[in-house]
């Protein structure tokens, strides 16, 4: 069965670092990929999208890493600061089911000043 | 503002006791979305509209349904619920897919007892 997986414990970084969070696929050929910053008890937040045809994209301190051989995704935040702790979530979705998209669980991540 | 508006934003019901749920966009967005977000269980998309009139399953369409009478509204019907459709619920919508940026609400907390 298709299976996303985001590590399910805390990454606890000090303001300042990169947090470098991963997200793996299993039986999956995603047209593309997304990551999202949730708060607790708010909606998601589109941070970025990756294309299949793509290996990396940035936007300000984010950098996300595509690699379909490895069927995973690395989603970097540079010089972080407390106000990026938040749960970030990564997403997958498939040219043959163009409506559907499947979330991984979420790594919460605690930037500690 | 870009806006995606829920109602109600917290539900209290009784298995059985049918509710609707309420979402609308003011983007004039072809796409729009249910999901359901469980502890541990991430987002788990439940119905998907990809046009008026144009809807399809996700992965957990079981106990609910939809309609798209109009762009801008998307409602989640639960016609009797159960005390397992206990969850935080999303609408998101979008230009033209999930392959784009998406807008999330601000989720509905329902209860049923």
């Amino acid at each position: 069965s298709q299976k996303i997986e985001q590590n399910s414990e805390a990454l606890n970084i000090q303001e300042g670092k990169t947090a470098t969070l991963t997200c793996n696929y299993t039986n999956y050929s995603p047209a593309y990929l997304q990551w999202y910053r949730q708060d607790p008890g708010r909606g998601p937040v589109f941070l970025l999208l990756i294309r299949e045809n793509e290996k990396e994209k940035r936007k300000e301190r984010l950098k996300v890493t595509f690699d379909t051989t490895l069927k995973q995704s690395l989603f970097h935040i540079t010089a972080s600061q407390p106000a990026d702790s938040a749960t970030y979530l990564c997403a997958l979705g498939k040219t043959d089911s163009w409506g559907k998209l499947q979330f991984g669980a979420g790594t919460q991540v605690v930037v500690t000043p | 503002e870009a806006q995606v508006t829920q109602n109600p934003r917290y539900l209290i019901t009784v298995t059985g006791k049918k509710l609707t749920v309420t979402c609308s966009q003011n983007m004039n967005h072809e796409y729009m979305s249910w999901y359901r977000q469980d502890p541990g269980l991430g987002l788990r998309q439940i119905y998907y509209s990809m046009n008026v009139e144009v809807t399809d399953k996700g992965d957990v369409p079981e106990g609910y349904k939809v309609s798209r009478k109009e762009k801008r509204n998307f409602p989640l019907i639960l016609e009797s619920p159960s005390p397992n459709q206990t969850s935080l619920y999303f609408c998101a919508s979008s230009f033209a897919g999930p392959g784009n940026t998406i807008y999330f609400g601000e989720g509905s907390w329902l209860t049923v007892v």
